[in-house]
């Protein structure tokens, strides 16, 4: 079965203070990773997709990476501005469904 | 602007009684699709529809219909309410299935 896990469930940082949020997948053949941002109340915001591994996408203070196992997504010098729910969904080959992970809370303190 | 519409953004209703919460895009979008949000369980999705002709159940169709008539309109339909269908709910769409998909502003709704 299909199945994404998310690590750290939440994040405290320090503005500036640099870290990783994880994204482990289980899937029988994966066919696009998307990261995603929530704010609380909105709807998710789409950062970045990859699709093979050793992918690398970047955006700003992010940087997605991609394995055959996991993917990062890397924030470096954190504002209180990306203090955020981000989220990960995986779509696998022989389905037309996404399985979203149960996101990452980050705080990023002033 | 490209965007996806959901109506209403916010819904009170009792056990039973039939509610549709309409989705919208205008980015001429293949793939659309419903999703609940709840604390602790994340994203979960309803049912999926590839595009006019054919339309699939998510990993949460319990309780839920929808409707593909049109390729820009996607209804959720909630032929009778429970309260564990309180939930807040998204409407999504891509270009096609793989691709980015683009959520909606939500709807929560309250089933009493």
């Amino acid at each position: 079965e299909d199945q994404v896990t998310q690590s750290p469930e939440a994040l405290r940082l320090q503005e500036g203070e640099s870290s990783s949020l994880n994204c482990s997948y289980t899937v029988s053949g994966l066919r696009g990773l998307f990261w995603y941002r929530q704010d609380p109340g909105k709807g998710p915001e789409f950062l970045f997709t990859l699709y093979s591994a050793g992918e690398e996408k970047e955006k700003e203070r992010l940087k997605a990476t991609l394995t055959k196992k996991e993917s990062f997504l890397h924030i470096t010098a954190p504002k209180p501005e990306d203090s955020a729910t981000y989220l990960c969904a995986v779509h696998s080959s022989g389905t037309y469904k996404y399985i979203f992970g149960t996101g990452t809370r980050l705080k990023v303190l002033a | 602007e490209a965007q996806v519409t959901q109506n209403p953004r916010y819904l009170i209703t009792v056990t039973g009684k039939k509610l549709t919460v309409t989705c919208s895009q205008n980015m001429n979008h293949e793939y659309m699709s419903w999703y609940r949000q709840d604390p602790g369980l994340g994203l979960r999705q309803i049912y999926y529809s590839m595009n006019v002709e054919v339309t699939d159940k998510g990993d949460v169709p319990e309780g839920y219909k929808v409707s593909r008539k049109e390729k820009r309109n996607f209804p959720l339909i909630l032929e009778s309410p429970s309260p564990n269908q309180t939930s807040l709910y998204f409407c999504a769409s891509s270009l096609r299935v793989r691709e980015t998909q683009y959520f909606g502003p939500g709807t929560r709704l309250l089933v009493l």
